[in-house]
């Protein structure tokens, strides 16, 4: 079985430009995580997707990020325009829906490396 | 508000040595506790978790970790360490919510002395 996978792995923009990033979740997985570690500081939760709702996007630095999951399936995470406060590695999640686990483990992908000249 | 704490950003042991990974959490509710590892190029990898059952939970690769609430405390340890153990760990916590957020530590580097 496929795991989370992210797309690109790298990139390098420069400030101003726009970037998107992708995330293809576990499938059957209707929760979606976006984290982001920027250098030398802790990886910190973004947002949350239950299948295309925003379940939980209390850690969405500003309204330059937009997280879009159209149909439910794969996540897209824009930023426009980009500063270069916003390097640093973005990480996707997703776990299985709710059921009789306790806990429902989040599954993480590679990673984008995103840089900002 | 809740938040972990990784002692030391780097730590290094001898091969065969003991491994032993610090982390302090705090929290105002009854929390589920997890380490991650991440290998070069790799994504994060669960290594164990705490859910409210036994206390000391073991992990994969012979990893071992103990809650101690009265610590507020959560260590990782290995008897004897290889050099595949050479990663980036984190202690993370979530909440009795099943589909609650991670909040991660800053990470600790593991190198391996040979």
């Amino acid at each position: 079985e496929a795991g989370v996978t992210q797309f690109p792995s790298h990139s390098v923009i420069e400030k101003g430009q726009t970037v998107t990033l992708r995330c293809d979740p576990i499938s059957g997985h209707d929760n979606l995580y976006w984290y982001r570690r920027v250098m030398g500081k802790e990886i910190k939760f973004l947002l949350h997707f239950v299948k295309e709702s925003k379940q939980d996007e209390s850690g969405m630095p500003n309204n330059r990020f937009l997280a879009e999951r159209t149909g439910g399936t794969y996540s897209t995470l824009k930023v426009q325009p980009a500063e270069l406060e916003d390097s640093g590695v973005y990480f996707c999640a997703s776990s299985q829906p709710p059921g009789l686990a306790l806990y429902n483990e989040q599954f993480f992908g590679p990673g984008t490396r995103l840089t900002v000249l | 508000a809740q938040s972990v704490t990784q002692l030391g950003s780097h730590v290094s042991v001898s091969e065969g040595a003991l491994v032993l990974l610090r982390c302090n959490y705090s929290s105002s509710v009854p929390p589920y506790l997890f380490w991650y590892v991440q290998y070069p190029n790799q994504g994060l990898q669960l290594l164990l978790k705490y859910t409210s059952a036994a206390t000391l939970v073991k992990g994969i690769n012979g990893f071992e970790a103990e809650f101690k609430k009265s610590e507020t405390s959560f260590h990782l340890t290995k008897p004897s360490a290889h050099m595949s153990d050479a990663a980036e760990y984190f202690c993370a916590v979530s909440f009795m919510n099943r589909d609650d957020k991670i909040i991660f530590g800053k990470g600790t580097r593991l190198h391996i002395l040979p």
